[in-house]
């Protein structure tokens, strides 16, 4: 089965600076997809960026991009210009590939940003 | 285009309660799923869904029953509610794995 491991509970940046926060996985498949999501004090679960592994290229959404490094299982997320409305629990979560065990995400336990202003 | 849609989105049950949580959405997902989140566990599948007519078990799926009649909606019926079922609950959808899911704003439940 895989896991998904968030080594940071809780991490803060200053306003303007940037942050990254760290995701490793462990798996014996090839091919998957991988996210981050954020949750605000509201709850609500929103999807930040995505990474397909078969991808090399790093995927970026605007300030948030990723560093994936496949050989090592590691998925990081760096926000720059961290903002405010950046503070959230960020959750790394994995997604496999292959029918009939897809249908689910593995989530890590979550790191908590705190921006500070 | 509204999304997820779960109802309530706070509920108290007494002991050996039952209730029903109310999940919806409209955007023709095939896959549906029942997350609940606790402090320091992150999220856990509790049942998940490939399609109508097609249910099966997550990790924690004690205590909770889901049936998929149509593509829409996914309830998930709590059989007589206990303590170690406070938490928050949260549907999610999705159309394809590249995807990701889409989730809904969560239901909190308490049970006394």
């Amino acid at each position: 089965a895989q896991t998904v491991t968030q080594s940071q509970p809780e991490m803060s940046v200053q306003e303007a600076e940037t942050v990254t926060l760290s995701c490793t996985y462990d798996t014996s498949e090839s091919d998957y997809y991988l996210f981050w999501y954020k949750q605000p004090p509201s709850r609500q679960m929103i999807l930040v960026i995505r990474q397909e592994a078969y991808k090399q290229q790093n995927a970026t959404e605007n300030r948030f991009s990723v560093n994936f490094q496949k050989a090592a299982k590691s998925f990081s997320l760096k926000i720059s210009d961290s903002q405010l409305g950046d503070a959230a629990m960020y959750f790394c979560a994995y997604r496999s590939a292959p029918s009939g065990s897809n249908y689910k995400l593995t989530f890590g336990k979550g790191t908590l940003l705190t921006v500070n202003p | 285009n509204a999304g997820v849609t779960q109802t309530p989105k706070f509920q108290v049950l007494k002991t050996g309660q039952s209730m029903t949580l109310q999940c919806a959405q409209d955007m023709n997902h095939e896959y549906m799923s029942w997350y609940r989140q606790d402090p320091g566990m992150g999220l856990r599948l509790i049942h998940y869904s490939v399609g109508a007519g097609i249910t099966d078990q997550g990790e924690v799926p004690n205590g909770y029953n889901v049936s998929r009649s149509t593509t829409e909606d996914f309830p998930l019926r709590l059989l007589s509610a206990a303590p170690s079922q406070t938490s928050v609950y949260f549907c999610a959808s999705s159309s394809g794995l590249r995807h990701g899911y889409t989730f809904g704003s969560g239901t909190r439940l308490t049970v006394v």
